[in-house]
């Protein structure tokens, strides 16, 4: 299995701040990475597929970059409502299909 | 727009079997390339993908649960389900069903999960 590792685990900061969140992956995944942000008590939402294509609708200040191991999600200015949970999920290897196990963004 | 919606028990004893259904609206399972995940969350933990169905009922499971899952499909309902024999209280969790990308093919959206339903509790306990 490939094993995905997100760092930090939580992040405080304020809005109007840029955030960048890691995600690891244990072996070569190539561009196959997606981002999640999830909110409690909602079920995840698709932010960023292929590293770095936006989603549908999704704000254009989130970000992702990234192939092979290292990935990285961006918030260029945080906003109040991407105070979430933030989840990497690898699509290159299968099966399983793994995530990352989360970044909190919390509230500075 | 499509829809997913889980139903199912909330409560399950140990060691009997976990049954969940995932029914899809606004747009036929059948309809495309897409496959149909389940995915879960325990209290306060991240998230493991479960397994992944074709309209055709082609499988994909997760090694770590395969020995206990089976998926199926009802095209005729617009449904998807999920059984998970012998479950213990570490099977207790949020359950989530959604629609997957293809895992192969010329997809830039690789076996990316983009629509979710809004997930069903389940508890394991006697």
């Amino acid at each position: 299995d490939i094993q995905m590792t997100q760092s930090p685990s939580s992040v405080s900061a304020s809005v109007g701040d840029r955030v960048t969140i890691t995600c690891r992956a244990s072996q070569g995944i190539s561009s196959w990475l997606a981002w999640y942000q999830q909110k409690p008590g909602k079920a995840p939402k698709l932010l960023i597929y292929a590293a770095s294509s936006l989603q549908s609708g999704v704000p254009s200040r989130f970000s992702g970059s990234g192939s092979g191991t290292d990935f990285t999600l961006t918030i260029s200015s945080l906003q109040p409502e991407d105070f979430a949970t933030y989840y990497c999920q690898q699509a290159n290897s299968f099966p399983p299909w793994t995530f990352g196990q989360g970044t909190k963004v919390e509230i500075k | 727009q499509l829809q997913l919606q889980e139903s199912g028990p909330g409560l399950v004893k140990p060691s009997e079997t976990l049954s969940l259904t995932c029914t899809v609206s606004g747009g036929s399972i059948s309809s495309s390339s897409y496959y149909w995940g389940w995915i879960r969350q325990p209290p306060g933990k991240g998230l493991e993908w479960i397994g992944s169905i074709y309209y055709s009922g082609s499988t994909y499971y997760n090694p770590s649960l395969k020995s206990r899952v089976t998926i199926s499909v009802d095209t005729s309902k617009n449904q998807f389900s999920l059984k998970l024999s012998s479950v213990t209280a570490a099977d207790t969790a949020v359950y989530y069903c959604a629609r997957q990308h293809p895992p192969f093919g010329v997809t830039t959206m690789l076996a990316s999960f983009d629509i979710w339903g809004q997930g069903t509790m389940v508890t394991v306990s006697s």
